[in-house]
């Protein structure tokens, strides 16, 4: 079965500290992942997806097949990084992204 | 350049009634998207169409049809609402195989 998993509902850090967002995911096959973010009263946004391996406003995610894994990392949390974030993998099909349940990144000074 | 546009922004219905949610997008996209957003569920997938004139079920159509006559239209209808149903409504597009998705601002739905 084809599964995302973030663990985390809400996840609070503050300024400047380590960001850690989790994605587990089930699937047959290689999975294409994607992380995508929603600030308040903003659209439903693509942050970055795994085959392009870039860095887009500090953040950075690594597929790890063994793990099957896709967490989202930022060495220093902003406080405009607060928002929902989701991880996305597209389905067997290639028809569709299946989406995680999200998580909420709260960064407090 | 508008993307993808969602007609109404918000709309309260009363149990039973029906109505009619309008997703355009004005970027030639083939695939087309319906989503619902709810506290704890995340984004569920109600239908989806890869190109005109096609649909196709997602995790949950329960409730809801579709049509796509035009390539830059997809309509989510609801035939006799339901309380279940009060959500977040999400339509996004893609060029081809979903890839980079396109959202639209969502639609807030009552249904009381």
């Amino acid at each position: 079965a084809q599964r995302v998993t973030q663990p985390e509902k809400l996840l609070s850090v503050f300024k400047g500290a380590p960001v850690e967002l989790k994605c587990n995911y089930s699937y047959s096959g290689s999975p294409e992942l994607f992380w995508y973010v929603q600030y308040s009263r903003q659209r439903l946004q693509l942050l970055l997806r795994h085959i392009s391996r870039e860095s887009i406003k500090g953040f950075t995610a690594d597929l790890n097949k063994g793990e099957t894994s896709f967490h989202l990392k930022k060495p220093f949390a902003q406080e405009e990084d607060s928002a929902m974030y989701y991880c996305a993998l597209r389905n067997q099909a290639g028809t569709a992204l299946i989406f995680g349940k999200g998580t909420t990144l709260s960064v407090s000074s | 350049n508008a993307g993808v546009t969602q007609t109404p922004k918000f709309r309260v219905l009363k149990t039973g009634q029906s109505m009619t949610l309008l997703c355009a997008q004005d970027m030639n996209h083939e695939y087309m998207y319906w989503y619902r957003q709810d506290p704890g569920m995340g984004l569920r997938l109600i239908h989806y169409s890869v190109g005109e004139g096609t649909t196709a079920k997602g995790e949950v159509p329960d409730g809801y049809n579709v049509s796509r006559l035009k390539k830059q239209n997809f309509l989510l209808g609801l035939e006799s609402a339901a309380p279940s149903q009060t959500s977040v409504y999400f339509c996004a597009s893609s060029f081809d195989i979903p890839k980079v998705a396109f959202f639209g601002q969502g639609t807030r739905l009552t249904v009381v």
